[in-house]
C-alpha cells in the first residue's frame, strides 16, 4: 500500500507569494492533518479535515487554510507569504477521527521563503 | 489545554548500552500518548502509543514506554541501542475524549545520538 504523499517536496517562495501544497492519503484514510516544523516553534498543529470538513484547527492566522476534497486528498494554502513560514509542512492521514488509529505522516514539503 | 515536556535536548549514548528519554505530560483529561522518531530528511513513523490497559507498551525497534499516571510521565526505552536508532525523537499527546480529535501535541524532541 502507498503512503502518503505530499507534492511538492521543496519549494521556494517570496515575501508576499501565496503557495499551495498538496497531500494525499493512505487509500482508504479519511482524516488528514496538517503540521508545520520549525527549528523555534517545534512540531505544531495546524488543522485535521474528516471527509471533507474541517474538524479541528490550531492557532495560525487566517492566511492558513486548507481544505479536503471527496478522494480525501488535500490541499493547505498560504498565502500571502511570510520569512517565518519558512518551514517543514507535514500531512498525516488516519482513518478515522477518534485518535485510536495510527497516524501516517508523509516525508513533508519543505518551503523556503526569500 | 495539553502540553508536553521532554527533559533532554539531547542525549549521547554509547552503541548496545540502554537509554531512556523522558516525557512528561499535562493535562486535567485522560489523553493518549505516543512516541515518534524522525530520521533526518524524512516524516515521522510511531514507535508506539498508549491508548489504555497495560502501562508497559511495547512499540517496534525494541522500544517499549511506561505509562504513569500518577507522574504524568511517559518515558520510552531500549535495552540496548544501535548506531541506526540515531534519530530524533518525540512524544505526543491526544485528547479525543473533548473533542481533539486527531490533533496531536508534540514535546520539543530528544536528539538520540548512539556513538560507536
Amino acid at each position: 500500500k502507498a503512503g502518503v504523499t505530499q507534492t511538492p517536496r521543496y519549494l521556494i517562495k517570496t515575501r508576499g507569494q501565496q503557495v499551495t501544497l498538496s497531500c494525499s492519503p493512505i487509500s482508504g484514510h479519511r482524516s488528514v492533518s496538517w503540521y508545520q516544523q520549525t527549528p523555534g516553534q517545534g512540531l505544531q498543529f495546524l488543522f485535521e479535515y474528516f471527509s471533507e470538513t474541517q474538524r479541528n484547527k490550531g492557532n495560525f492566522p487566517g492566511r492558513f487554510s486548507g481544505r479536503q476534497f471527496s478522494n480525501s486528498r488535500s490541499e493547505m494554502n498560504v498565502s500571502t507569504l511570510e520569512l517565518g513560514d519558512s518551514a517543514l509542512y507535514l500531512c498525516a492521514s488516519s482513518l478515522v477521527q477518534d485518535g485510536t488509529d495510527t497516524q501516517y505522516f508523509g516525508p513533508g514539503t519543505r518551503l523556503t521563503v526569500l | 489545554a495539553q502540553s508536553v515536556t521532554q527533559l533532554d535536548s539531547q542525549v549521547p549514548v554509547f552503541e548496545e548500552a540502554p537509554v531512556e528519554l523522558r516525557c512528561n505530560y499535562s493535562s486535567s483529561v485522560s489523553v493518549y500518548l505516543f512516541w515518534y522518531v524522525q530520521y533526518p530528511n524524512q516524516g515521522l513513523q510511531l514507535l508506539l502509543k498508549y491508548l489504555s490497559g497495560s502501562t508497559l507498551v511495547k512499540g517496534i525497534n525494541g522500544f517499549e514506554a511506561e505509562f504513569n499516571k500518577s507522574q504524568t510521565s511517559f518515558h520510552l526505552r531500549k535495552p540496548s541501542v544501535h548506531i541506526s536508532d540515531t534519530a530524533e525523537y518525540f512524544c505526543a499527546v491526544s485528547d479525543p475524549f473533548t473533542g481533539g480529535g486527531n490533533k496531536l501535541t508534540f514535546g520539543t524532541g530528544t536528539q538520540l545520538k548512539v556513538e560507536l
